[in-house]
C-alpha cells in the first residue's frame, strides 16, 4: 500500500509549456505539502493545506498554483515552464499541520 | 529565522565504521528534531526525532540526541552497512504557530563502502 503517491514520477518538457503534477495520499490525513529540491539536493517548502485550505504559502513565482480538491489530494500545477524549474518535487502530508510528515517518492521535472 | 546547518558531505566510510552527522540549528524556542534519510531514487523518510530537550530519537541502530546546550542534533550510528548509504537530512520544526513547517538543512551524502 503506497501512503503517499505522486504521478508521473518522470516529466520532461519544453521550456513554456504547463504542466500538473498529482499528490494522493491515503493515510487519512488533513494537511498536505509539496517541497522543491533542487539539484544540490536543497529541500524546501513550497505550500500546504490543510482541510483544503491553504496554511503556507512561500515566495514561490506565480506560475506554480496549487490545488486541493478534496484532504486526500493536492496538485500542482506549472504554467509557462523555466529551465529553472527542473527539479524534483515532494509531495508530503500529516495528521495536522504539527505532526510528523511523510513523503511520497518524488517527481523529477526536466525543462529542456 | 529558523535554520538548519549539516555538516557537508559527502561522507564515505567502510562497512562497520562509526557514523557521525553534525547537525546544528537556530530557532526560536525549542523545536522538534528530525532526522530524515533519502535513499537513491526514492522520497524522504522520517529516520528518528525529538520533541525536548535531552531526548534521545532512536531507529534502525541510528541514535540522536537533543542538546538544548549547544543547538545540536548529531546523528549517530555504530556500526554502518553499505545499506545506509543514502543522503541524511536534519530538520526542525517550530514549538508554536499554525503551520509548524520544516526548515530542513542541506543534506549529507553517505556512502558506505563493502
Amino acid at each position: 500500500d503506497t501512503a503517499v503517491s505522486q504521478t508521473p514520477k518522470y516529466l520532461v518538457t519544453q521550456m513554456g509549456n504547463d504542466k500538473s503534477i498529482k499528490c494522493e495520499q491515503n493515510l487519512g490525513h488533513d494537511t498536505m505539502y509539496w517541497y522543491k529540491q533542487d539539484s544540490k539536493k536543497f529541500l524546501k517548502i513550497m505550500f500546504s493545506y490543510n482541510n483544503k485550505e491553504l496554511i503556507i504559502n512561500e515566495t514561490v513565482p506565480n506560475r506554480f498554483s496549487p490545488k486541493s480538491p478534496d484532504k486526500a489530494h493536492l496538485n500542482l500545477h506549472i504554467n509557462s515552464l523555466e529551465l529553472g524549474d527542473s527539479a524534483v518535487y515532494f509531495c508530503a502530508s500529516s495528521q495536522t499541520p504539527v505532526e510528523t510528515q511523510y513523503f511520497g517518492p518524488g517527481t523529477r521535472l526536466l525543462v529542456l | 529565522g529558523n535554520s538548519v546547518t549539516q555538516m557537508e558531505g559527502p561522507v564515505t566510510l567502510s562497512e562497520e565504521a562509526f557514523l557521525t552527522i553534525n547537525c546544528t540549528y537556530t530557532a526560536t524556542g525549542y523545536p522538534s528534531l528530525f532526522w530524515y534519510v533519502q535513499y537513491p531514487g526514492e522520497g524522504l523518510q522520517l529516520l528518528l526525532k525529538a520533541t525536548k530537550a535531552d531526548d534521545k530519537g532512536s531507529n534502525k541502530g541510528f541514535e540522536a540526541t537533543y542538546r538544548k546546550e549547544t543547538t545540536s542534533f548529531h546523528l549517530e550510528k555504530g556500526s554502518v552497512q553499505v545499506s545506509d548509504s543514502a543522503v541524511y537530512f536534519c530538520a526542525l520544526s517550530p514549538l508554536s504557530g499554525s503551520a509548524r513547517q520544516l526548515t530542513f538543512g542541506s543534506g549529507t551524502q553517505l556512502t558506505v563502502l563493502p
